[in-house]
């Protein structure tokens, strides 16, 4: 699996946007990027992923560069409660025998 | 989705003691699922692979006679440390997917606080 690269931690003011970076400059053509995200003391927490185009849910928007060397995780209204570590992962998406290799990730304090 | 549950989410046992963790996929079945172990502070290690009906395969330096993995239905992985040490408390967590659900990411479960004293 291709490698991540995250910023150790960020800062966000509640109810601002948090925008989370991610390089994975060595993605291979059938790599996936999934983000992760763990509150304190729980398990991870799925988020969003993509292979390239924008997706959009519920929590976050996943923006892909079109060369797909890097990608940004958004908040669009980050509270309290998101504060936590963010991990990015790129692995092939429909290989199920394989697991998530989790690197460092960004611990986001999102500040009242 | 897809739900993990773990349990005991938390457990404190004698040195020397043995516990066992459960890992149960609720509304799928998994023929795989993943154990991981989570020091403070850092990140999420791969422990072993679990798989249904077949002995599980461990990550280098994990040993397999002290972390004993059970496979045996197609919804339950069990864990169990034995003879733990004070070295071994750790945050143990349990990963598996609905093999369904495409390029879809692992659903984890609430993890396990291990505290050997």
């Amino acid at each position: 699996d291709a490698k991540t690269t995250q910023p150790t931690s960020m800062d966000c003011a509640e109810g601002r946007a948090a925008n989370l970076p991610c390089n994975h400059s060595t993605i291979s053509g059938n790599e996936y990027v999934y983000w992760y995200r763990q509150i304190h003391s729980q398990g991870p927490q799925y988020i969003i992923h993509g292979l390239k185009n924008n997706e959009t849910n519920e929590m976050a928007s996943l923006i892909i560069t079109e060369d797909r060397k890097s990608s940004t995780l958004i908040l669009p209204h980050a509270t309290l409660r998101d504060t936590a570590v963010y991990y990015c992962i790129v692995r092939v998406g429909s290989n199920y025998g394989q697991n998530f290799v989790f690197g460092p990730g960004t611990r986001l304090s999102v500040l009242p | 989705g897809a739900v993990v549950s773990q349990h005991p989410s938390w457990v404190i046992c004698k040195s020397g003691t043995s516990v066992k963790i459960e890992c149960r996929s609720l509304d799928f079945q998994a023929t795989t699922m993943f154990w991981y172990r989570q020091f403070p502070k850092q990140s999420l290690m791969l422990m072993a692979t679990s798989n249904e009906g077949s002995k599980a395969t461990y990550e280098q330096g994990v040993e397999k006679d002290k972390f004993l993995i059970n496979h045996a239905s197609l919804t339950l992985s069990t864990l169990t440390v034995t003879s733990a040490h004070p070295e071994d408390s750790s945050f143990y967590i349990c990963s598996a997917r609905d093999p369904m659900t495409g390029t879809y990411g692992y659903t984890f479960g609430s993890g396990t606080r291990l505290t050997v004293v």
